[in-house]
């Protein structure tokens, strides 16, 4: 079966530009998260949703990202008004989350690897 | 901010030999995951050790577990070229379902 997929693998933006980066979850999977891993550094958490409501936006470093997920599969961040410092590459996971406090594996999508100039 | 911190940050080995990688986090956990991730990919799960666990092998992996000192290892047994990657730890601190990373190690085997 297929496994996590975004899309574009690469963009690169115009400083100013809107950028939208779209995650396709495993099929059945009610959890998705998003993760920034800046150069050399760990992935960092940006937000998470169960189906189509987002639980926790707590990561999200400015009001110029927004990430939705309308029906409760695929789901797109959105950066506004790029910035250098977004340059990143943005990770999707999803997880089939069975009940609340179980382990849930998280598989996680190839990235988008965005470079703002 | 990033949870863990990992040590060595970088790593080089001959094939055969063994690899060890640490790991320091901060606040309470319900479990630790290693990952690897290849360059230009996604991370893979390796292996999870929950809090009340305090050793356990996947293979030719090992992790370790010391909650009272806050820190985990990844031990990788007569490493292999293909085992070139960049390792990270991951914390689940039980209230949500978000994984918080480590810095990494990236390790380079040589065949």
């Amino acid at each position: 079966g297929a496994g996590v997929s975004q899309s574009p693998r690469y963009k690169v933006a115009k400083r100013g530009q809107d950028v939208a980066l779209r995650c396709d979850p495993i099929s059945g999977h009610v959890s998705l998260f998003w993760y920034q891993q800046a150069l050399g550094q760990g992935p960092e958490f940006l937000t998470y949703f169960q189906n189509e409501a987002q639980l926790d936006k707590s990561g999200l470093p400015s009001d110029r990202f927004f990430a939705e997920r309308p029906e409760g599969s695929v789901s797109t961040l959105k950066i506004q008004r790029t910035q250098q410092e977004d340059s990143a590459v943005y990770l999707c996971a999803s997880s089939l989350t069975l009940w609340t406090g179980a382990y849930n594996e998280q598989f996680f999508g190839p990235g988008t690897r965005l470079t703002v100039l | 901010s990033q949870q863990g911190e990992e040590d060595p940050q970088a790593l080089s080995i001959q094939e055969g030999e063994n690899a060890t990688m640490n790991c320091s986090y901060k606040t309470s956990i319900n479990n630790l995951q290693w990952y690897r991730q290849n360059s230009g990919r996604g991370l893979v799960h390796l292996i999870l050790i929950r809090s009340n666990e305090r050793e356990k092998h996947s293979g030719r992996l090992r992790v370790t577990l010391d909650t009272s000192k806050k820190s985990s290892s990844l031990l990788i047994t007569a490493s292999r070229a293909a085992d070139t990657a960049s390792y990270f730890c991951a914390t689940d601190p039980g209230d949500t379902d978000k994984l918080i990373f480590g810095t990494g190690t990236r390790l380079q085997v040589f065949p």
